[in-house]
């Protein structure tokens, strides 16, 4: 069974520095692997997603991540913080895409992003 | 294109009671799943619906239910509602088509249970 383990629940960060939340998975096969983000009182917002290809994704509001097989890792980063990035993030993983899973994402546990100005 | 929608937004019941929770997904999506948020379990997937057709079923109780209507607008109900069920319940949306297609979530439904 896959599972998504995402490192750290809360991470500050001054305004300008750099972003980096963690997230590992484990997996029998390559997953498809998703960033989402959480405001309060919303729901899940799609920030980049990786499916096959280019190992490096770019996604919205600048953040991107890269795909390490080698590392089971998906980490999120963005060169500099913004105030408005303050919100819960979620890494995701589909571990049968291609198969029968089709909706059924297995979340990590989430991670509070701190921007302080 | 309008985003998913979710009705109620919030929602107030007792134990015992029975709760009835709607989704109606992007146009021309014909997947949609749900999803129950809670401070200590996190995000846990329920089940995914199909033309219809449930296709998949997450681990919880069978008091959990659901059913996609024609129009791929979803419903899940929950009976016998118990103080764990309070919860954050989000539905989302896809097209399910050949390549991998994301997930569209709504905003979701707040159920307190008292």
């Amino acid at each position: 069974a896959q599972s998504v383990t995402q490192l750290g629940s809360h991470v500050s960060v001054s305004e300008g520095a750099l972003v980096l939340l963690r997230c590992n998975y484990s997996s029998s096969v390559p997953p498809y692997l998703f960033w989402y983000v959480q405001y309060p009182n919303q729901g899940l917002q799609l920030l980049l997603k990786y499916t096959t290809g280019a190992t490096l994704v770019k996604g919205i509001n600048g953040f991107e991540a890269e795909f390490k097989k080698s590392e089971t890792s998906f980490h999120l980063t963005k060169p500099s913080a913004h105030m408005s990035d303050a919100a819960e993030y979620f890494c995701a993983g589909d571990s049968n895409a291609g198969g029968t899973s089709y909706g059924k994402l297995t979340f990590g546990q989430g991670t509070i992003l701190t921007v302080h100005p | 294109k309008a985003g998913v929608t979710q009705t109620p937004r919030y929602l107030i019941k007792t134990r015992g009671q029975q709760v009835t929770l709607s989704c109606s997904p992007i146009s021309g999506h014909r997947s949609v799943s749900w999803y129950q948020q809670t401070p200590g379990q996190g995000l846990q997937f329920l089940f995914e619906y199909f033309s219809e057709t449930q296709r998949n079923k997450g681990n919880f109780p069978g008091r959990f239910s659901g059913r996609q209507f024609s129009n791929s607008r979803s419903e899940m109900n929950v009976s016998t509602l118990e103080l764990g069920d309070s919860a954050l319940y989000l539905c989302a949306s896809s097209t399910r088509g050949g390549t991998y297609n994301e997930q569209f979530f709504g905003p979701g439904t707040r159920l307190t249970v008292l």
